[in-house]
């Protein structure tokens, strides 16, 4: 079954403890990216990838890192968390970002979320 | 800065009616804006796209409009059922000098009432 998933669904953590949220997607898509959402905000864009080793900054990167050295897998890392992080995450992935002409061009597909906590 | 937005954060429709859900934008280089559902405790899902030369595109049970004079988008779901109960998202990418990024709006929660 085509899918993104993220791991783990679920995170409570205590400020300036390292965590990091595993997204991998089966579907063999160039472009991958990190979402947060928050009550009335919708959501916002934290990282971005086009490609494997390349990587770049969305409207809200400050406080995550990502990688990206195999194409199925873009982890997000907060090397310090902090309260203002707690939110809900969602890593997404696209076949064609960029490669304009396609019907769906840029239809991502989403994985589940991850409720993320930091007390 | 310009960003997509929408008009009604709560919309309740009778089941079986059919809902509007309405979407202003503001970037005048969007070419290219998308509809997304998400259900409770799921991730966003594709509806239906629609492409800056077009006024309308019509999938199953949905419909999207597109008026680039007002910069205004509205996804029309017919006779609603139960499952349409969601947030619904408009975004809009506004093109190669964003590197084909989306932005999104708030959202709207479409209510569907038995």
């Amino acid at each position: 079954e085509a899918q993104v998933t993220q791991n783990p669904r679920y995170l409570i953590t205590v400020t300036g403890k390292k965590l990091t949220v595993t997204c991998s997607q089966n579907m063999n898509h160039e472009y991958m990216s990190w979402y947060r959402q928050d009550p009335g905000l919708g959501l916002r864009q934290i990282y971005y990838s086009m490609n494997v080793e390349v990587t770049d900054k969305g409207d809200v990167p400050e406080g995550y890192k990502v990688s990206r050295k195999e194409k199925r897998n873009f982890p997000l890392i907060l090397e310090s968390p902090s309260p203002n992080q707690t939110s809900l995450y969602f890593c997404a992935s696209s076949s064609s970002a960029g490669i304009r002409g396609l019907r769906q061009y840029n239809e991502q597909f989403f994985g589940p979320g991850t409720r993320l906590t930091v007390l | 800065g310009e960003s997509v937005g929408l008009h009604l954060p709560t919309l309740s429709v009778q089941e079986g009616d059919n809902s509007i859900i309405n979407c202003a934008y503001s970037n005048s280089a969007s070419d290219y804006f998308i509809w997304y559902k998400q259900e409770s405790g799921k991730g966003p899902q594709f509806i239906i796209d629609i492409r800056s030369n077009m006024d309308k595109r019509q999938g199953q049970r949905v419909t999207v409009l597109l008026n680039k004079t007002v910069k205004h988008l509205s996804l029309q779901i017919a006779a609603t059922q139960p499952g349409d109960s969601a947030v619904y998202f408009c975004a809009e990418n506004i093109g190669p000098d964003s590197n084909y990024q989306l932005i999104w709006g708030a959202g709207t929660k479409l209510i569907i009432k038995p």
